[in-house]
């Protein structure tokens, strides 16, 4: 069936580090791919997605570019800031209008001064 | 354009009662769904409707059952609550219309405590 597979938590970095949570993914036909953000009690809210092999998606500085060959959405991003500390989940739709979100067991990021 | 919203942001309850949880989605959304999130469980899907209809549901007992209303609002409902119920229930919209609509936006989400 469809699943998602995230890196394991928590990750904690210093401000300006380079972030990276890894993302695989497994799944029927060409899925589109999302990464979503959650700060503490509050919803989910999209960061960025990429619907077709090759894209990448891009936002505030994050990047995720969808690999079919490798079946990965890494999520990136150059310089974090503390203001980025929140909880990390990637998610993948199936290629159609309608249906679930298959979401990863998130990942725990805390940036510190 | 307002977001999603959901109501009421938090509810008490206490074990064998029943519990309604409201979402109005992003105007002019047409689909809705319904998550769970426990921190041992993470993000379980509910079920998503498309015009008033269910066209999904996860692997929940039958206590759990929504409805979506002609103006696509959605309603879900727990009957005899257990204690592991306690939850964040968060639902998300979209315009399900192409495929690149086909994003989900989340509300803040409802945090039921059951007692």
């Amino acid at each position: 069936g469809d699943s998602v597979t995230q890196m394991e938590g928590p990750v904690t970095l210093s401000e300006e580090a380079f972030l990276t949570i890894n993302c695989t993914y497994t799944a029927t036909g060409y899925p589109s791919l999302f990464w979503y953000v959650q700060y503490p009690g509050e919803g989910l809210q999209l960061l960025l997605k990429a619907t077709k092999a090759d894209d990448k998606g891009s936002n505030k500085g994050f990047e995720a570019t969808y690999r079919k060959e490798t079946t990965s959405f890494h999520l990136e991003k150059g310089s974090v800031q503390v203001s980025d500390s929140a909880v990390y989940f990637c998610a993948l739709r199936r290629g159609s209008t309608l249906g679930r979100l298959y979401f990863g067991r998130g990942t725990q990021l805390t940036v510190w001064p | 354009k307002a977001g999603v919203t959901q109501t009421p942001r938090y509810l008490i309850k206490t074990r064998g009662q029943q519990v309604t949880l409201s979402c109005s989605p992003i105007s002019g959304h047409r689909s809705v769904s319904w998550y769970q999130q426990t921190p041992g469980q993470g993000l379980q899907f509910l079920f998503e409707y498309f015009s008033e209809t269910q066209r999904n549901k996860g692997n929940f007992p039958g206590r759990f059952s929504g409805r979506q209303f002609s103006n696509s609002r959605s309603e879900m409902n727990v009957s005899t609550l257990e204690l592991g119920d306690s939850a964040l229930y968060l639902c998300a919209s979209s315009l399900a219309k192409v495929r690149d609509q086909e994003t989900q936006y989340f509300g803040p989400g409802t945090r039921l405590l059951v007692l």
